[in-house]
């Protein structure tokens, strides 16, 4: 069973830096292309970036583009999401999520999600 | 502004069949790239109910389908049942974007 399990998140001060991370089991984690997700109160599900496998690519969302950074560790099945000079309009659950093979693949397998808050 | 259009809201009686659209553009849909469909209940993760235009997956009900065509997207559910309630949403990539973008969802009501 493919499993991804989240951590990070919490209360931080506008500017401020937070880390996400989010660990695989049930797949070879360094084969599939890794991303996340956003959901800010009272929105709809917004993609924040994506950490392709090989090469690895990253790609960001312009509301995160310069703020946020993206990395993988194989060796610990363990994805992370930097985020930086956070803005309150940042404030979301974020989930991480297994990228079907082709590049416009769905989001097969998704982690229970954290919850950032951006507040002074 | 979504790059994908949903409508906000559908309802239905249950038992009965409601469809879901989702509308882009020459650079997504339309290019063409892949339609998903996505279930979202409070306080779980998303779950994919539809991927790749029209295909389910392992546990997901046959009451579920996707269709597709040209720039636009389609989810239907029949015999609809209260425990349908939730958001569904459509998401595609965009090439213009080089971005994976998201419906602004639909709120599913069981009458």
């Amino acid at each position: 069973e493919i499993q991804l399990l989240q951590s990070g998140g919490g209360l931080v001060q506008p500017g401020g830096s937070l880390r996400l991370s989010c660990v695989g089991s049930g797949f070879t984690f360094g084969n599939f292309a890794m991303s996340w997700v956003r959901q800010a109160p009272g929105k709809g599900l917004e993609w924040v970036s994506t950490l392709t496998a090989i090469d690895p690519t990253a790609h960001f969302a312009d509301s995160v583009k310069g703020r946020f950074s993206v990395s993988r560790d194989n060796s610990r099945n363990t994805l992370y999401l930097q985020m930086n000079s956070l803005r309150v309009g940042d404030t979301a659950v974020y989930y991480c999520a297994k990228r079907r093979a082709s590049v416009a693949g769905d989001f097969d397998s998704w982690g229970q999600g954290t919850l950032v808050t951006v507040s002074s | 502004q979504s790059v994908l259009t949903q409508p906000p809201s559908v309802s239905g009686a249950p038992g009965q069949r409601v469809t879901i659209s989702c509308t882009g553009s020459k650079s997504n849909i339309g290019a063409p790239y892949d339609v998903h469909w996505y279930q979202h209940l409070p306080g779980t993760a998303p779950k994919v109910l539809i991927y790749n235009n029209i295909n389910r997956p392992s546990g997901v009900s046959d009451r579920f389908s996707g269709s597709k065509s040209d720039t636009s997207a389609s989810l239907a559910i029949s015999g609809l049942q209260a425990e349908d309630e939730a958001d569904y949403y459509c998401q595609s990539y965009d090439s213009s974007l080089d971005a994976w973008v998201f419906g602004g969802g639909t709120k599913l009501t069981v009458l």
